[in-house]
């Protein structure tokens, strides 16, 4: 069975540009997460997608977006990119279950310069 | 009310010894807690997981303590081993059904087991 899928690995994006990053949840699950991880803040949720429908947002401006397609594809956007939105962006996928766990992907390292 | 604070920062446990990471929470919603694993350039990967209506689950070395009174819960590693070096993060997360379901996460511990 396929693991979390997260394109591209790395990205380097100049201030102030936009940037979209993708995630392949395992087949058959439905809810797909994001977090981000800093050294400094740690690892934080930013939002999470369920049946194509967001279902819960953290603390994070509306520069960062996201939508979740019919195949249960998930993608984030970042606008107006900031030097400290540098960070391992990873992406969270779940059966949507009780008691089922979250699997994360291998997450996309962005570099804002 | 939302934070989980995790200790240590980081660990040094000999081969063969006990690792032992402790998380604390304030939110009495929580109900799902589990414990992820993270090496280098690789995303958390979920090693053991507990509801608040057991006190310990156990799975292989690892097993996880928790005391529902005291909002604490903690992982214990049993014989560890240098390939356990990587750091630990504790979550906790509240029911699914609540619409909110996102996992809150420790700071993160460092573990290195010296051969």
């Amino acid at each position: 069975k396929a693991g979390v899928t997260q394109t591209p690995r790395y990205l380097i994006k100049t201030r102030g540009q936009q940037v979209t990053l993708s995630c392949s949840p395992i087949s058959g699950h439905r809810s797909v997460s994001w977090y981000q991880q800093t050294p400094g803040q740690g690892l934080q949720f930013l939002f999470e997608y369920f049946s194509e429908t967001q279902r819960n947002k953290g603390n994070f401006p509306g520069r960062f977006s996201g939508r979740q397609f019919s195949n249960s594809r998930s993608e984030m956007n970042v606008s107006t990119l900031e030097l400290g939105d540098s960070a391992l962006y990873l992406c969270a996928s779940s059966a949507g279950q009780k008691g089922q766990g979250y699997t994360f992907g291998s997450g996309t390292r962005l570099t804002v310069v | 009310q939302q934070q989980v604070k995790q200790s240590p920062q980081s660990l040094i446990v000999q081969k063969g010894g006990i690792s032992i990471i402790n998380c604390a929470y304030e939110n009495t919603a929580f109900d799902y807690f589990p414990w992820y694993q993270q090496f280098p350039g690789k995303g958390p990967a979920l090693l053991i997981a507990i509801r608040p209506d057991v006190s310990e689950k156990k799975e292989g070395r690892f097993t996880i303590s928790f005391n529902k009174s005291a909002k604490q819960f903690s992982l214990h590693i049993m014989d560890s081993q240098p390939g356990d070096s990587a750091t630990y993060f504790c979550a906790a997360s509240p029911p699914m059904d609540t619409g909110r379901r996102a996992l809150t996460f420790g700071s993160g511990t460092r573990l290195q087991v010296q051969p």
